[in-house]
């Protein structure tokens, strides 16, 4: 089945610095990349999402790079707000209907005011 | 639009012991998800209804979890006896699913979830 990993488990940044989480995966057949952030006591939100057809995704101070033929994709949260501070979770699903989503580890994110 | 209720938000029990939690979808999504969100883990699917039937159950340990989701809304998720190690968060999540391929209406929308401690 599908295997994700991601990398930092950790992360701390200066408010206003940039942050980058990044993730691999195993099945070359997966096709949707969706990004949750989960704040304390709360269930995953979706932030953002990317469909292997596109190679990089912008949503305001948001954006998720794909590299399919290295089976990668990265978050990447630029002019970072004490907000931003959460756990953050990177998913694949083999399915086009993304069900089936496999988890990454999460990365413990804190901006530092 | 309402959310995703899922109860209790927190539940202490004893090894052996059963327990049920219980979800809510957002009103007219066809396809609910459990999983089980161990510390420090990001979540692992559990189980997937399609309306009142089962589509994915393979990583449900059948021996001691059963979940149900009788007229296609509510859903509960039982454990029964319980150890140690399902002492977790229990998320409960649903999707539109029109069945077609369109992304936006299978975004899938979670829960608060349900701590567990098995003591």
């Amino acid at each position: 089945g599908e295997n994700v990993e991601q990398h930092p488990s950790t992360l701390s940044v200066q408010e206003g610095d940039s942050a980058v989480i990044k993730c691999t995966y195993s099945d070359s057949a997966s096709n949707y990349f969706p990004w949750y952030k989960q704040e304390l006591g709360k269930g995953p939100q979706l932030i953002i999402d990317i469909r292997s057809n596109v190679g990089e995704k912008k949503d305001q101070r948001i954006a998720v790079t794909l590299n399919k033929t290295a089976k990668h994709f990265s978050l990447h949260i630029t002019e970072t707000q004490p907000e931003d501070s959460a756990v953050y979770f990177c998913a694949a699903s083999v399915r086009p209907s993304a069900r089936q989503l496999t988890f990454g580890s999460g990365t413990q994110l804190t901006v530092l005011p | 639009e309402a959310g995703v209720a899922q109860s209790p938000r927190y539940k202490i029990i004893e090894k052996r012991q059963s327990v049920a939690f219980w979800c809510n979808p957002i009103s007219g999504h066809a396809t609910l998800y459990w999983y089980q969100q161990i510390l420090g883990q990001g979540p692992k699917l559990l189980i997937q209804f399609q309306n009142n039937g089962v589509v994915d159950d393979s990583q449900l340990p059948k021996d001691r979890f059963s979940a149900e989701r009788l007229k296609g809304v509510d859903s509960t998720l039982k454990i029964q006896p319980a150890k140690l190690e399902d002492s977790a968060v229990y998320l409960c999540a649903s999707s539109l699913d029109t069945g077609l391929l369109d992304l936006a209406k299978n975004i899938q929308y979670f829960g608060a979830g349900t701590r567990l401690s098995v003591l």
